[in-house]
């Protein structure tokens, strides 16, 4: 079963314009992860926020939690044909407990 | 400084027939999870091994097992293959420190079955 559910399913835009994500889930969580992967391949982590904190900054990747609305949103800035491929959110109930993934966002970024 | 490895990448295989999977973690790491991604879908878990023991399991038959060696090494093995095994198998390592879960996954490239 997966525990978060990822909106919108798909999303084209053109380089640089900024794409935001977003990923609901439904049980309380230890923290919340995103993870980023090309075309079929290996996923790669993008950035971990825990359950007490409420943004988090990577480079141009912002991540926000509301835990009291049991959703995250992942917003790329500038975007290059380059951030092109799936993104995933994934929940952990707790510390060291299997992280469960969403659907995924498929994120078409044309120049 | 080695990722993860997966072995074999790609394989093909009849229904009924077995199959093992083989991955090495990350050099440091002694966790490893198991997890199969269905084309379009997200990765579903199967299993994490911590200390050569299963310690949790998804929602997967008696059919996937796994084994973890004291090199932290992994295998899956899956019996009596069906067509709806097709699928990209990840595995993925991260590390216990001090008996707390780093949170970050290290994913290998996956392994791609085929079921005929």
């Amino acid at each position: 079963s997966q525990q978060g559910e990822e909106d919108p399913q798909a999303l084209s835009i053109q380089e640089g314009e900024n794409a935001t994500m977003n990923c609901s889930y439904k049980t309380s969580i230890n923290n919340l992860q995103w993870y980023r992967q090309n075309s079929g391949r290996g996923l790669v982590h993008l950035i971990l926020i825990r359950s007490n904190e409420r943004e988090k900054h990577s480079g141009r990747l912002r991540v926000t939690l509301d835990t009291s609305k049991k959703s995250s949103s992942l917003l790329i800035t500038a975007s290059r044909a380059a951030d092109t491929a799936s993104y995933f959110c994934a929940t952990a109930y707790q510390a060291g407990t299997a992280l469960i993934f969403g659907k995924g966002t498929t994120l078409s970024v044309s120049s | 400084d080695a990722g993860v490895t997966q072995s074999p990448t790609h394989l093909i295989k009849t229904r009924g027939q077995q199959v093992t999977l083989r991955c090495s973690p990350k050099s440091g790491h002694d966790t490893v999870s198991w997890y199969q991604q269905a084309l379009g879908q997200g990765p579903q878990f199967i299993f994490q091994y911590y200390e050569e023991e299963e310690r949790q399991r998804g929602n997967f038959p008696d059919r996937f097992s796994g084994h973890q060696y004291p090199n932290y090494s992994s295998e899956l093995n899956v019996n009596a293959l069906l067509l709806g095994d097709s699928a990209l198998y990840l595995c993925a390592s991260s590390s216990v420190l001090a008996g707390v879960f780093t949170g970050e996954l290290f994913f290998g490239e996956g392994s791609r079955l085929t079921v005929l």
